[in-house]
Formats: C-alpha cells, sequence, structure tokens
C-alpha cells in the first residue's frame, strides 16, 4: 500500500544533542510537511516542501531545518533540542498542495530529551 | 482570517449510542473540510472529507459528515458508536494560501472522545 513512513517511532537524545527525524513516502506526492504535535494540542505546522521549494512558517523556531534530497524522503533536523522541543512529529504529504486535496499523515515520531 | 472551532474539548458517549462532535469553521469562500481521527500514539487518518455537492458526506468506518452553510457547521456523526472509537478527532478546513505554493490545513484543537462500556 502506497504511504507515509516516520522512522523511528520514538527518539530520545539528550538536551542540546542535534538529532534527524525521517519520512519516507510511496504516494509520489509534490508536498511534503512537517507538523509538531504536543499533547492534548493540533498539529502546527513548522514547513514544508513544494517539490524542492521549501516554505518555512512564519514562526518556526531557527532550531528547526528540513532537507529533501528526492521525491520520496524529507528529514526534519533539530540542530539543538530544548525541554520544549518534546513532542510528536507528524510528516505529512499531498498531491500538489491544493485545498481541496486531504494531507496523508505518518504514525509520527515521538521526541523525548533528557 | 480562516479558524475553526471545536467546542466540545472532551466527550464520553456509551458504547452504542449515537455520537455527533461538533465544528464550526471561518472562511470566506466554499471551504474545503475535512475530519481526521487520532487515536493515541498514532498519526492522523483522513474520516471524510466536503468540498462541493451533496451537503451529507459519508467517510470510512461509518462515519458521516453535514455541511450546513448557514451555521459554518461540519458536524461529525455516527449512529452508533464501538470502543474502538476512543480517539481524538480534528475537524480542518484546507485554503489556498496566495503567497505560497503549498496549503494550509487549519486544524481545529480537537474533541477527545470516551467511549463508555
Amino acid at each position: 500500500d502506497a504511504m507515509v513512513i516516520q522512522n523511528p517511532r520514538y527518539q530520545v537524545t539528550q538536551f542540546g544533542k542535534p538529532v534527524t527525524l525521517s519520512c519516507s513516502q510511496t504516494l509520489n506526492h509534490n508536498v511534503m510537511y512537517w507538523y509538531q504535535q504536543k499533547s492534548s494540542q493540533a498539529p502546527k505546522l513548522l514547513f514544508h516542501y513544494y517539490d524542492k521549494d521549501f516554505n518555512n512558517e512564519a514562526d518556526t523556531p531557527d532550531n528547526f531545518q528540513s532537507r529533501r534530497p528526492n521525491t520520496s524522503f524529507c528529514f526534519l533536523d533539530i540542530r539543538s533540542p530544548g525541554l520544549g522541543d518534546a513532542a510528536m512529529y507528524l510528516c505529512a504529504t499531498s498531491r500538489d498542495g491544493r485545498g481541496n486535496q486531504p494531507q496523508h499523515f505518518g504514525d509520527g515520531t515521538r521526541l523525548s530529551i533528557l | 482570517a480562516q479558524s475553526v472551532t471545536q467546542p466540545d474539548i472532551h466527550i464520553t458517549v456509551s458504547e452504542g449510542a449515537s455520537l455527533e462532535l461538533r465544528c464550526n469553521y471561518s472562511y470566506g469562500a466554499t471551504p474545503y473540510l475535512f475530519w481526521y481521527v487520532q487515536s493515541p500514539g498514532q498519526g492522523l487518518q483522513l474520516l471524510l472529507k466536503y468540498f462541493s455537492g451533496d451537503t451529507l458526506v459519508q467517510g470510512i468506518k461509518g462515519f458521516e459528515a453535514e455541511f450546513k452553510r448557514s451555521q459554518s457547521s461540519f458536524n461529525l456523526r455516527k449512529p452508533s458508536v464501538h470502543w474502538s472509537d476512543a480517539a481524538e478527532y480534528f475537524c480542518a478546513v484546507g485554503s489556498n494560501r496566495l503567497n505560497q505554493a503549498g496549503t494550509a490545513l487549519i486544524f481545529g484543537k480537537g474533541t477527545t472522545l470516551s467511549v463508555s462500556s
């Protein structure tokens, strides 16, 4: 089945130690999104790629970066994680980003900071 | 500005009883509306969507939703709830932002559904 896969499902890192989360998709969608979701809150969009074009949300901290080396993969890099970055990180895709298209989500990576 | 309101933070329903989760939106044009469900520790799964046409839309897992333009609402319903329906439910509106290529999916804050036996 075509899908969005996130690895790892659970990630533990130390305060200030860089961490990378991975997302891959077999849907061949043009747009890939990264969301941060804290407990009992709605997902918050961090940024998205439309093909190779990176689009950052205005309030996304500089600590968060992303890479999309090809259509299938997208990475979320947190350069110096703080305790406030502990959250679920969700990757999603959509075919070409238009409003009438649903986004397809992976199962997320739960990030813990020690 | 576009927004989505889910008035109920937490709802408890008896197994076998009917369910209605409320969603109100604020959007200038005809909205693209979605309902997603999130089980604990999982990602979001699309239940159903509305773009145009028949205002009553059917989704997966026996869910349906009705778009009412006059009330700016898109409430989710299920006639008989199962214990496995216990989850977080998010209503969302999709918009085309003029200054970016991608689409903003604006979420409500979610409603937690508990199912009692």
